[in-house]
């Protein structure tokens, strides 16, 4: 079955640390993204990408790097600069022009400790 | 700027108790507003798109439907596992790039 595979579940992040949340589609869909979700929020939007080795910041990319080397993948690196990472975060990917509604992983949920 | 807000932010009813859940939006130049469910601890499942006012679409007990300013998701005689949060989102261009602006949600609770 065609999805998106988001890893690991839970992450705990230490404080100076960078870790990389993976996301992984096959889907063949061009557009991918990543939001981050804080409770009794919305989704907000992080980062972007329409095809592969292009990116672009969404509303809230401070603290976060992401890279698209390949259509499939698209992981997210949260960095130390980031100073409130606690979240869960989120990545979807967009068939053309989203007729079909984007198609959501399971999250990944980010710890601090 | 683009803006989602949803109402009720929680919703209890009682099994087989009808109600609708609000989403109210702006945006310049909508391409599509969209419904998705989420349980806890896991991502959005896509529900429906509406594209134009006046257009209605419906999925076992839900019916969604769409005006100008906003859209509704009617629930028929809700049973338990429709118990989840609702999000509302709206697509559209900014720059070259389709995007969703997301509502903060509805958290609808369905009692035995």
């Amino acid at each position: 079955d065609g999805g998106i595979t988001q890893s690991p579940k839970y992450l705990f992040r230490k404080e100076g640390q960078n870790v990389t949340l993976s996301c992984e589609q096959n889907l063949n869909h061009d557009a991918m993204y990543w939001y981050r979700q804080d409770p009794g929020q919305g989704l907000r939007l992080i980062y972007y990408s329409q095809i592969v080795n292009d990116f672009q910041k969404g509303d809230i990319a401070e603290g976060y790097s992401v890279s698209r080397e390949k259509k499939e993948s698209f992981p997210l690196t949260v960095t130390s600069a980031q100073k409130n990472p606690t979240a869960f975060y989120l990545c979807a990917s967009r068939d053309g022009l989203g007729r079909l509604g984007y198609t959501f992983g399971s999250g990944t949920r980010l710890t601090v400790v | 700027e683009d803006q989602v807000t949803q109402s009720p932010e929680a919703l209890r009813l009682q099994e087989g108790e009808s109600s609708s859940l609000n989403c109210s939006y702006t945006v310049s130049g909508l391409r599509g507003l969209f419904w998705y469910r989420q349980d806890p601890g896991k991502g959005p499942e896509f529900l429906f798109t509406l594209y134009s006012a006046g257009e209605e679409k419906e999925k076992e007990r839900l019916k969604a439907t769409l005006t100008k300013k906003e859209s509704f998701l009617h629930i028929t005689a809700p049973k338990p596992e429709d118990s989840a949060t609702y999000l509302c989102a709206v697509q559209a261009v900014r720059g070259s790039a389709r995007q969703l602006t997301f509502g903060s949600g509805t958290q609808l609770t369905v009692l035995p």
